[in-house]
């Protein structure tokens, strides 16, 4: 099955930083990888996801990035504010259905 | 529009109790999820059902865990008998159809914890 490996666990930056958290997967069929915010005791909210056909995609401050040789895909936040302190988590998924695979979080903390 | 809602939002149960959560997906959506979130991990898939068709369900511990969406609508997912390592948040989730253009959206999950 799928596995998905997420880096760095923790991440810590100033305000105004540039966060960038990193997401390898070991299966090649997989094809959307989106990617979750998830405050402190709420739901996962979807904020970006890309589809294996684009290597890039931004929308704002966020963007991600697709290498299917290499099997990563990566999450970076520009300008970060302290209201994007929160857990992230990728996750990736094949053209079965949305099964998705979910890394194991990074948790990002925006130091005003 | 409505999201999903799932309840109650915490139990406390002993080991070897029984729980059922309850999850109502947004309306028009075929496609439910029951995920597991142990604290400081990534949600695990347990089980997906399109309408009220098992699509997967080779992560649940068929031992102890059941779900069921009879009507295609609202699901139960239920823990019979629990162990202390059931401890989790449990999500639901639901999407338009199982697909690439239907992303999932999440409910605000139960919280588990067994003593």
């Amino acid at each position: 099955g799928e596995n998905v490996e997420q880096h760095p666990s923790t991440l810590s930056v100033q305000e105004g930083d540039s966060a960038v958290i990193k997401c390898t997967y070991s299966d090649s069929a997989s094809n959307y990888f989106p990617w979750y915010k998830q405050e402190l005791g709420k739901r996962p909210q979807l904020i970006i996801d890309i589809r294996s056909n684009v290597g890039e995609k931004k929308d704002q401050r966020i963007a991600v990035t697709l290498n299917k040789t290499a099997k990563h895909f990566s999450l970076h936040i520009t300008e970060t504010q302290p209201e994007d302190s929160a857990v992230y988590f990728c996750a990736a998924s094949y053209n079965a259905g949305n099964m998705l695979t979910f890394g194991g979080g990074t948790r990002l903390m925006v130091k005003p | 529009e409505a999201g999903v809602a799932q309840s109650p939002r915490y139990k406390i149960i002993e080991k070897r109790q029984s729980v059922a959560f309850w999850c109502n997906p947004i309306s028009g959506h075929a496609t439910l999820y029951w995920y597991q979130q142990i604290l400081g991990q990534g949600p695990k898939l347990l089980i997906q059902f399109q309408n009220n068709g098992v699509v997967d369900d080779s992560q649940l511990p068929k031992d102890r865990f059941s779900a069921e969406r009879l009507k295609g609508v609202d699901s139960t997912l239920k823990i019979q008998p629990a162990k202390l390592e059931d401890s989790a948040v449990y999500l639901c989730a639901s999407s338009l159809e199982a697909g690439l253009d239907s992303p999932l959206h999440f409910g605000n999950g139960t919280r588990l914890t067994v003593t």
